[in-house]
């Protein structure tokens, strides 16, 4: 079975610094991953993914994310958060299997990501 | 493209009652999952759904059913609700294909408060 921790519960951050929201995995299988973000009251919405190739992967919002496969690690960072980058943050992974093994994804617990002016 | 739809967004239900969600896909989608959000548990699979049958399970007690349409519409079903049944009930669409690969897409929610 596969399990998603992000370290982090809160992150609290000021307009225009960097941030990195940490997200840690464990599988015996190869897996895809993704990150998804859900704004107050309102659904998860895709960041970005990251399916075979390149390691770093860049999504919308200007976030990006870094596979490491030796540390489990797909951490995801933002050169400048805005105060609209409010949120919860969540980290997710899907197993990778052979035939028909339909789709579950299996999330971490996220990440509140709170900016200062 | 309209997104994937919820119905109904907010509902109250008391204990021992059953109620029943919807969601209606991405036009295309074959695939509907189904998740709990909870403070609590946070995000946990229920099941998924394609071609009308149930094609992935979570751990979650039989009070718990769905089914799929032909029109690839989904619902959920909780019979006897409980107090922890409360929850943000999300529903994910995606194109079927049965690759782990495949992004899912969600809707609003719809949440479910349990007295």
């Amino acid at each position: 079975a596969q399990s998603v921790t992000q370290l982090d519960s809160q992150v609290p951050v000021f307009e225009e610094a960097p941030v990195e929201l940490r997200c840690n995995y464990s599988s015996s299988v190869s897996v895809y991953l993704f990150w998804y973000v859900q704004y107050p009251n309102q659904g998860l919405q895709l960041l970005l993914k990251y399916l075979s190739g390149s390691t770093l992967v860049k999504g919308i919002n200007g976030f990006e994310a870094e596979f490491n496969k030796s540390q489990t690690s797909f951490h995801l960072r933002k050169p400048s958060v805005h105060i609209s980058d409010t949120a919860e943050y969540f980290c997710a992974v899907s197993v990778s299997l052979l035939g028909n093994a339909g789709n579950m994804l299996t999330f971490g617990g996220g990440t509140r990501l709170m900016v200062k002016p | 493209k309209a997104g994937v739809t919820q119905t109904p967004r907010y509902l109250i239900k008391t204990r021992g009652q059953q109620v029943t969600l919807s969601c209606s896909p991405i036009s295309g989608h074959r695939s509907v999952s189904w998740y709990q959000q909870t403070p609590g548990q946070g995000l946990q699979f229920l099941f998924e759904y394609f071609s009308e049958t149930q094609r992935n399970k979570g751990n979650f007690p039989g009070r718990f059913s769905g089914r799929q349409f032909s029109n690839s519409r989904s619902e959920m079903n909780v019979s006897t609700l409980e107090l922890g049944d409360s929850a943000l009930y999300l529903c994910a669409s995606s194109l079927g294909a049965g690759r782990s690969l495949e992004t899912q897409y969600f809707g609003p929610g719809t949440r479910l408060l349990v007295l």
